[in-house]
């Protein structure tokens, strides 16, 4: 199945400022999901990023909020942007491992915004 | 939207079986049923998944009903590793991930 790198694993960010979370894929994968997990609770999904067109966002997520870029088949950013403490959560990827696999995930950012 | 109902949580004792069931009266023909398991401070890791027919592999056996509006996930010896959050999922066409409260398994010693 594939291999997920996630960066960073954690962070302490200021209110009001942006952060950008990395998911580097050891394959070429075509759809990435972003979930969010905020504490204490299940994962929630943010969107679905294909390469080549706009993230496609669930209710409640919208792209000024939780910008996505897909630039190509291996990898993804989710940017978390005019943050507040309410955004402090663990921030995940995935990808369809195949489909022997299910879905693999990253081991999440954990943001704490203070 | 197909949804699961598990219990909260459920305790097992080392080295035996555990038997974490799941409701999903609600799915549909085309849902696959996926477990997924979550560590304490990692992310989720798939376990199993299965349509219609029971499923086995090296982590668990996944026991689906005939009427498939309920399955069973079956870790065959517990260890103090598989302390952990198990979720049971339908998935559409074998994909889109939702993940519900999931069932908080304690394993003791």
């Amino acid at each position: 199945s594939a291999v997920i790198s996630q960066k960073p694993s954690r962070d302490i960010c200021q209110r009001g400022t942006s952060l950008t979370i990395q998911c580097q894929v050891d394959s070429q994968v075509t759809m990435m999901f972003w979930y969010r997990q905020q504490p204490g609770q299940s994962l929630t999904l943010i969107a679905t990023a294909n390469q080549g067109s706009e993230a496609t966002y669930e209710s409640g997520f919208v792209i000024d909020k939780f910008p996505i870029s897909r630039p190509n088949l291996t990898f993804s950013t989710l940017t978390v942007s005019n943050m507040s403490p309410e955004d402090s959560s663990i921030y995940l990827c995935s990808v369809v491992g195949g489909e022997l696999y299910g879905y693999t995930f990253g081991s999440g950012t954990r943001l704490t915004v203070v | 939207d197909a949804k699961t109902t598990q219990p909260n949580s459920m305790e097992s004792n080392e080295e035996e079986p555990v038997h974490l069931p799941c409701n999903h009266s609600t799915i549909s023909g085309t849902d696959y049923i996926h477990w997924y398991r979550q560590l304490p401070s990692q992310g989720p890791e798939y376990v199993i998944h299965g349509l219609t027919s029971n499923v086995n592999n090296r982590m668990a056996s996944l026991a689906i009903a005939e009427d498939r509006k309920s399955s069973t996930l079956i870790l065959h010896r517990a260890t103090l590793r598989d302390a952990a959050v198990y979720y049971c999922i339908l998935a559409p066409n074998n994909n889109d991930m939702r993940f519900g409260a999931g069932t908080r398994l304690t394993v003791k010693p």
